[in-house]
């Protein structure tokens, strides 16, 4: 039931582009991404509910394909402040908000 | 400032004695969650609450306890500690059981068991 994220690593040079995925085999209601730097607490960057809408944060955006149970997360042009480990979290209609997390796919961005 | 305090930040305790960490907030949010975080597991849910006195367990309550007596505060125990309890342990904050705002989260409490 744990949503399946992939890849589980990446290295980037500033400046390029990344995807990460996120597929869960439940329904979903919606799909956050949240980012955690070392040492730090996770922190919100955006939410998707279904209806396959697309958000934009900055240079970051998201996608949510309900039909798939998959969502992927896009980051442009990154920059060193991208470093970190990007955590999908799932929720399905009803669960009282709880997510279930993926494993997180660690993000390097080098100069 | 951020709206959600855990304490104690680290504590080093003995196996088979009781832990409580605490999870206290100032946002006036319904919902709390407790999560616990391993290294190749991710974020998994101990406990949450969608209420003062309400609570359910999550994925992986066996050996924790939960109590919410005030809005503000979340509180997890550890009835026995063992070994296998060591880990970070996470407490976020939501204001809608919808699923349709994001977590904040709290910033931790790294828990060994020796």
């Amino acid at each position: 039931q744990q949503p399946v994220q992939s890849p589980q690593a990446v290295i980037l040079r500033e400046g390029e582009d990344a995807v990460i995925n996120c597929s869960s085999s439940k329904a979903l209601y919606s799909v956050h991404w949240y980012r955690q730097k070392h040492g730090e607490a996770p922190v919100f960057l955006m939410i998707l509910l279904k209806g396959g809408e697309q958000k934009g944060h900055d240079k970051i955006s998201a996608s949510f394909n309900e039909k798939k149970q998959q969502s992927s997360l896009y980051l442009t042009a990154s920059q060193l402040s991208y470093s970190g480990t990007y955590f999908c979290g799932t929720g399905a209609a009803g669960s009282q908000g709880n997510l279930i997390f993926g494993k997180g796919t660690k993000l390097s961005v080098k100069p | 400032d951020a709206g959600i305090t855990q304490s104690p930040r680290h504590k080093v305790t003995e196996t088979g004695t009781p832990v409580t960490l605490r999870c206290h907030q100032t946002e006036n949010h319904r919902y709390m969650y407790w999560y616990r975080q391993d290294p190749g597991h991710g974020l998994r849910l101990i406990h949450y609450s969608y209420g003062v006195k309400d609570t359910d367990k999550g994925e992986v309550s066996d050996g924790y306890s939960v109590s919410r007596s005030k809005t503000e505060d979340f509180l997890l125990t550890l009835e026995s500690a063992t070994s296998s309890q060591t880990s970070v342990y996470f407490c976020a904050i939501s204001e809608s059981g919808l699923g349709n705002y994001g977590y904040t989260f709290g910033s931790g409490t790294r828990l060994t068991v020796v």
